[in-house]
């Protein structure tokens, strides 16, 4: 079965603009979480979907935004970009109680902010 | 605040060998485990999990050890092989969430 697909994979940016990523998790998904990678910071947790809606967040600004679509697809949204929003961005995926059989991770969208 | 520490960023072994990695945690809320395997510019790759209430999970050449009165975990591949050559992560899965705390990964190397 098709994994978790993102788009897309790169993306160069400029100061002060926005971005959309897109997250299509493995059919039958219901969970939705978005991760930032940087190499200071590592995996951190950006936040989490569930039927529509964000049902955990973490530390980051208001500038980080999300949604989830009827169909499980996800995007995330980073307005007023700063140079430090350089990332890898990952998405994964997840049954409800998908602990014991792993997250599924796709394999992330780079942004570079110039 | 830390919650998931690899306090060795690199292992390297020969291959045949053992290889140990280490995750120490603070957060006695975590319910699950899990360790992912992670090659540049690609996603982390599930390999094995563990929850909070075993101390022994074991998967093929992969076995996890949880050791709750010392939050500690330790990932043991045996026996090694080149293509296990990779960054290491160790996760903990918050309670009643889907959020997963990772650790900063650690560097295997397995040299032929």
């Amino acid at each position: 079965k098709a994994g978790v697909t993102q788009t897309p994979r790169y993306l160069i940016k400029t100061r002060g603009q926005q971005v959309t990523l897109s997250c299509s998790p493995i059919s039958g998904h219901r969970s939705v979480s978005w991760y930032q990678q940087t190499p200071g910071q590592g995996l951190q947790f950006l936040f989490e979907y569930f039927s529509e809606t964000q049902r955990n967040k973490g530390n980051f600004p208001g500038r980080f935004s999300g949604r989830q679509f009827s169909n499980s697809r996800s995007e995330m949204n980073v307005s007023t970009l700063e140079l430090g929003d350089s990332a890898l961005y990952l998405c994964a995926s997840s049954h409800t109680q998908g602990a014991g059989y792993g997250y599924t991770f796709g394999s992330g969208t780079r942004l570079t902010v110039v | 605040d830390q919650q998931v520490k690899q306090n060795s960023p690199s292992l390297s072994v020969q291959e045949g060998r053992i290889s140990i990695l280490n995750c120490d945690y603070t957060n006695s809320m975590f319910d699950y485990f899990l360790w992912y395997k992670k090659y540049p510019a690609e996603g982390p790759t599930f390999l094995i999990s563990i929850s909070s209430i075993k101390d022994k999970n074991e998967d093929g050449r992969f076995t996890v050890f949880l050791n709750k009165s010392a939050k500690h975990l330790s990932l043991h591949i045996v026996p090694s092989q080149p293509g296990d050559s990779a960054v290491y992560f160790c996760a903990g899965r918050q309670g009643g969430s889907e959020k997963l705390v990772f650790g900063k990964g650690t560097k295997l190397t397995v040299n032929p």
